[in-house]
């Protein structure tokens, strides 16, 4: 059965140093993998995905993810962290075959002035 | 560009009242489903529908009823509120393959005295 782990439900960054927010996941199958943004009162918006294509994925508002098969991560980064980046953080493992998703408990980011 | 569109966005419901949330996206996407967001506990499924005229339970159907009344339309029931389903309430549509990603509504913020 598949299944995500966020190592950190809190994580704090001064605004300008990186973002580092942890993921592994579980999968029988080769995995799809996403991270999801939510900000206060909003719903969830894409930040990326990895479909087994290149392992460094890019996504927007400078994010970018590795997959490390080796270590089942999906870990995101950040090089600099702005205010706006503010926000909690989901990181996404899809079921093949049930075409359902299973949800990271989320990471909230906190960025300090 | 609607996206998926959830109506109400706000609603206060007495214990035993009944209610339907109303969910439709314009993005001709074959999946829908409904999840519960709760503090420190991620997103959880509730039902989805895998393609027009399926439906399947999630994690957490207890109390809820859905009806896919079209492809665009999927429709969430709770017949007898109970002060548990307090939560907000997400919609979310993908196409029909996994390693696409999920769109999500705004949520629906329901209050159950």
């Amino acid at each position: 059965a598949q299944s995500v782990t966020q190592l950190d439900s809190h994580v704090s960054v001064s605004e300008g140093t990186p973002v580092l927010l942890r993921c592994n996941y579980s999968s029988s199958y080769s995995p799809s993998l996403f991270w999801y943004v939510q900000h206060p009162n909003k719903g969830l918006q894409l930040l990326l995905k990895y479909t087994s294509a290149a392992t460094l994925v890019k996504g927007i508002n400078g994010f970018e993810a590795e997959f490390k098969k080796s270590e089942t991560s999906f870990h995101l980064t950040k090089p600099s962290a702005h205010m706006s980046d503010a926000a909690e953080y989901f990181c996404v493992v899809s079921d093949p075959g049930t075409y359902k998703y299973i949800f990271g408990t989320g990471t909230r980011l906190k960025v300090l002035a | 560009n609607a996206g998926v569109t959830q109506t109400p966005k706000f609603q206060v419901l007495k214990t035993g009242q009944s209610m339907t949330l109303q969910c439709a996206q314009d993005m001709n996407h074959n999946s829908m489903y409904w999840y519960r967001q709760d503090p420190g506990m991620g997103l959880r499924l509730i039902y989805y529908s895998a393609s027009e005229g399926t439906t399947d339970k999630g994690e957490v159907p207890n109390g809820y009823n859905v009806s896919r009344l079209n492809k665009r339309e999927f429709s969430l029931r709770l017949e007898s509120a109970a002060p548990s389903q307090t939560s907000v309430y997400f919609c979310a549509s993908s196409e029909r393959q996994n390693n696409q990603p999920q769109h999500f509504g705004d949520g629906t913020r329901l209050s159950i005295l």
